[in-house]
């Protein structure tokens, strides 16, 4: 069975500073990796998706993530946090027969002035 | 274009009363999906239509939940003789199939119905 673990319920960044919100999965075949975020009273909105290629992806927002197969990871980062990123950000993984994404417990991001 | 749309937007029921929400998906989209998000919880997997395919069922809590979608457009999500721990959003999501368009693969959200169950 595939899961999807955010170790992160909540973290609290500075705006301005770096952020990385931690994935990591189980699934025995070539995963396909997304993440998502929601941002309060809003729906779920697709930041970066991974399927194959480059391990690096880059997203809207300014977001990235690098698929590290070696440590089943698919971690999400930011440079530098706005404000405006606080929000939910939900990592999942694909299970293409049945097009069923599995979907992390989410982190909580909090953004301090 | 028009994204995924729910009605109502908040639903507000007594315990034991039915309820009807709604999801019009973006059109062409073939795969429709229902979650159900608890109040600061994630999202959980409830049904899922694939065009004219059988509905995955796997993910409905209880015989009170059921969900019908008609062709490749509205889908409509029943619960019946509601409790109180039903009281969540839930969301619906529309894609296209992923084994036809992998590269164009992404489920779109709606906003969400909030149920309130009293």
């Amino acid at each position: 069975a595939q899961s999807v673990t955010q170790p992160d319920i909540h973290i609290t960044v500075s705006e301005g500073a770096s952020l990385e919100l931690r994935c990591n999965y189980s699934y025995g075949a070539t995963p396909y990796l997304f993440w998502y975020v929601q941002s309060p009273g809003q729906g779920l909105q697709l930041l970066l998706k991974y399927f194959s290629g480059d391990t690096l992806v880059q997203g809207i927002k300014g977001f990235e993530a690098e698929f590290k197969r070696s440590q089943s990871s698919f971690n999400l980062r930011k440079p530098s946090v706005h404000w405006s990123d606080a929000a939910e950000y939900f990592c999942a993984v694909l299970k293409a027969a049945g097009n069923k994404l599995t979907f992390g417990g989410g982190t909580r991001v909090l953004v301090k002035p | 274009g028009a994204g995924v749309s729910q009605s109502p937007s908040n639903k507000v029921t007594e315990k034991g009363k039915d309820v009807e929400l709604r999801c019009d998906p973006i059109s062409g989209h073939t795969a429709l999906y229902w979650y159900r998000q608890r109040l600061g919880q994630g999202l959980e997997f409830l049904i899922y239509f694939q065009g004219n395919s059988a509905p995955d069922k796997s993910g409905l809590p209880s015989d009170r939940f059921s969900a019908e979608r008609t062709g490749e457009s509205v889908s409509t999500l029943t619960i019946q003789r509601t409790q109180q721990e039903d009281s969540a959003v839930y969301l619906c999501a529309s894609s296209l199939d992923f084994s036809r368009e992998p590269l164009h693969y992404e489920q779109y959200f709606g906003p969400g119905t909030r149920l309130t169950v009293t």
